[in-house]
């Protein structure tokens, strides 16, 4: 049973405009959701992280949104860069040990 | 400072046989996670090590088991190999306190042939 979900396998941006990422999740007991970004041959990497108690965080060009009466949580990259090219993993915890992850967005950013 | 590595990077069995995989964590870190990719999906939690024992425990059969070592490090184990098995599997490591982020290591390809 897949408790979070990211709808959209791939999203095409050109460079310097938005990417926004999207995540739904079906368990409410969930209280910290986070982003990882893969490359290739590569194992995840932490981007962002956010608490159920807050609706934004930001860091940089990223910020991930939360909104918890939607079940729904958003990544978004401004100004894209084609350096960002990668699958991006929305992932969710309500234990602060196992994440419960999406089956990823493959984001290409175009020059 | 090194990040989670994982060994071998590429490991190919066939149906029945036993299998293990090793993690050395990141620098700092005392908690062990393994998990499993299968082709096209996102990473599904096995289980996690702490002070050498496994503390939560995913979805997934006995077959799989694990141990962790008094310096951090710790190995997967699958015994009767599946086809099914065929997975990346990723160790990620993070410090003992609630919702430290992930590190995740590059991963072992396993391939059940």
């Amino acid at each position: 049973d897949q408790q979070v979900k990211q709808n959209s396998p791939s999203l095409s941006v050109q460079e310097g405009r938005i990417s926004i990422l999207n995540c739904d999740y079906t368990n409410s007991m969930f209280d910290y959701f986070l982003w990882y970004k893969k490359y290739p041959a590569e194992g995840p990497t932490f981007l962002i992280s956010i608490s159920s108690i807050k609706d934004k965080n930001e860091d940089g060009r990223f910020t991930v949104f939360l909104n918890k009466s939607a079940k729904h949580l958003s990544l978004h990259i401004v100004p894209s860069q084609p350096g960002d090219s990668a699958v991006y993993f929305c992932a969710a915890s309500n234990s602060g040990y196992a994440l419960n992850f999406g089956k990823g967005t493959s984001l290409l950013v175009t020059p | 400072d090194a990040g989670v590595t994982q060994s071998p990077t590429h490991l190919i069995k066939t149906r029945g046989q036993q299998v293990t995989l090793r993690c050395s964590p990141k620098s700092g870190h005392d908690t062990v996670s393994w998990y499993q990719q299968a082709l096209g999906q996102g990473p599904q939690f096995i289980f996690q090590y702490y002070e050498e024992e496994e503390r939560q425990r995913g979805n997934f059969p006995d077959r799989f088991s694990g141990h962790q070592f008094p310096n951090y490090s710790s190995e997967l184990n699958v015994n009767a190999l599946l086809l099914g098995d065929s997975a990346l599997y990723l160790c990620a490591s993070s410090r003992d306190f609630y919702n430290s982020p992930l590190h995740f290591g590059n991963g072992t390809r396993l391939t059940v042939t």
